[in-house]
């Protein structure tokens, strides 16, 4: 089974900083992988998909880069809107898995 | 417009069963392999159960397979979770996804909640 690492699981940046996450995969995945952003109270959302491809809709601050088994998630200029949970999952095999979660807070 | 819409949670006493169900449309819901999601209170996303377009492959992770069973009707563009042997560690928010292979799940219902508790 392949296991996701997330780090951190919390970090704390103010408007207009560069936020980077990151995501390890306990073996090589590929681009198989998907970032989501998770409001409280409200459903997953899709960010980036195929490790670096936008999701339609969503700003261009937010983008992922790597492969096989090393991924980031960044956010070039953090807005007050972004304050939220991110997960990262691998869709490369089964079972499928998600990262524990990065909690994002504005200063 | 693409819209997943859950139903079928609620409380329950531990050993008992509920049905969850996921009405699809806004798609050509036979193209698409479905998933189930779930997540604890103040907990991660645990991903549940995955079933392809035809039916015929089905995928569940360690902590329900035996217990869990994941169907789908392409004539009524449903998915189910037949949901058995409920335990407290059951309690979760029950999200119907849609697949995008190797890729995303692009699309999340609004989730239903299964309380496990006496």
């Amino acid at each position: 089974d392949i296991q996701l690492t997330q780090s951190p699981s919390f970090l704390s940046a103010s408007v207009g900083d560069r936020v980077t996450i990151t995501c390890r995969a306990s073996q090589g995945i590929s681009s198989h992988l998907a970032w989501y952003q998770q409001k409280p109270g409200q459903a997953p959302k899709v960010l980036i998909y195929s490790a670096f491809s936008l999701q339609s809709g969503v700003p261009s601050r937010f983008s992922g880069s790597g492969s096989g088994t090393e991924f980031i998630l960044t956010i070039s200029s953090l807005q007050p809107e972004d304050s939220a949970t991110y997960y990262c999952q691998q869709l490369n095999s089964y079972p499928l898995s998600f990262g524990g979660g990065t909690k994002v807070e504005i200063k | 417009e693409v819209q997943l819409v859950e139903s079928g949670g609620g409380l329950v006493n531990p050993g008992g069963s509920l049905r969850l169900s996921c009405a699809a449309s806004g798609f050509t819901f036979s193209s698409h392999t479905m998933n189930w999601v779930r997540q604890a209170p103040g907990k991660g996303l645990e991903w549940v159960s995955s079933i392809g377009a035809s039916g015929l492959h089905i995928f569940y992770a360690d902590s329900v397979r035996g217990r869990f069973t994941m169907s789908r009707d392409n004539a009524k563009n449903s998915v189910y979770l037949q949901i058995n042997s409920l335990r407290a560690e059951d309690t979760a928010i029950y999200y119907c996804t849609r697949d995008q292979p190797f890729s995303s799940f692009d699309y999340w219902g609004q989730g239903t909640l299964v309380t496990v508790s006496s």
